[in-house]
């Protein structure tokens, strides 16, 4: 079983819509966990941090499930420009050992 | 501005030839890293540094050197390069907090012929 796993997609939907994208992880130890936005042959850019009581940043809603080992990332209200691939990243802390996964793509039509 | 920078942006080279990838950070960062991505294979960690002179394996250090004389500076060293290290790396750089993500430069594509 791969240490982080996602669905590769591409997740293709329309303007307006919510999607909702998850990410598995294998390490019970892993203690810090983020979704990184990376657009097409760019860098992979910070999108936010996973607490364990979830949390919020606009259109976007990040959550975390110890019990079943994963992670979700929630777009509402999707724009054009959110169009990108959504990579999650798992730590078991102090940044020794970070594990991305390998991205899920999301096409968001007009 | 807060940044990663690396240098070059491209580079086509010839198996065997020795070559260096640069990568210097601004913001007074310990941690810094250096990753490659590969189709369908995503991220996978070289080289991770927790600070001056302190130097780790990542997942794939096979073919790679680093150093870290200096806090801000963490070059990527290919000695002899081969075509399987054909790739696009990045560098990125981190504070200690566990709540603090990556910053990430902006890549170096990197073809052995």
């Amino acid at each position: 079983r791969k240490e982080v796993e996602q669905d590769p997609g591409p997740f293709n939907v329309p303007e307006g819509a919510t999607v909702a994208f998850n990410c598995t992880y294998s390490n019970s130890a892993s203690q810090s966990f983020f979704w990184y936005r990376q657009d097409c042959r760019k860098e992979p850019k910070l999108l936010m941090s996973v607490y364990s009581s979830g949390n919020e940043d606009g259109r976007f809603t990040a959550q975390l499930n110890r019990a079943s080992q994963y992670i979700s990332l929630l777009i509402r209200d999707s724009k054009l420009s959110d169009s990108a691939t959504y990579l999650c990243v798992v730590s078991p802390g102090g940044y020794q050992k970070v594990t991305f996964g390998t991205g899920t793509k999301l096409q968001v039509i007009p | 501005e807060a940044q990663v920078t690396q240098n070059p942006r491209y580079l086509i080279t010839v198996t065997g030839k020795k070559l260096t990838v640069t990568c210097s950070q601004n913001m007074n960062h310990e941690y810094m890293s250096w990753y490659r991505q590969d189709p369908g294979l995503g991220l996978r960690q070289i080289y991770y540094s927790m600070n001056v002179e302190v130097t780790d394996k990542g997942d794939v250090p096979e073919g790679y050197k680093v150093s870290r004389k200096e806090k801000r500076n963490f070059p990527l060293i290919l000695e002899s390069p081969s075509p399987n290290q054909t790739s696009l790396y990045f560098c990125a750089s981190s504070s200690n907090s566990k709540s603090y993500g990556y910053t990430f430069g902006s890549g170096t594509r990197l073809t052995v012929v």
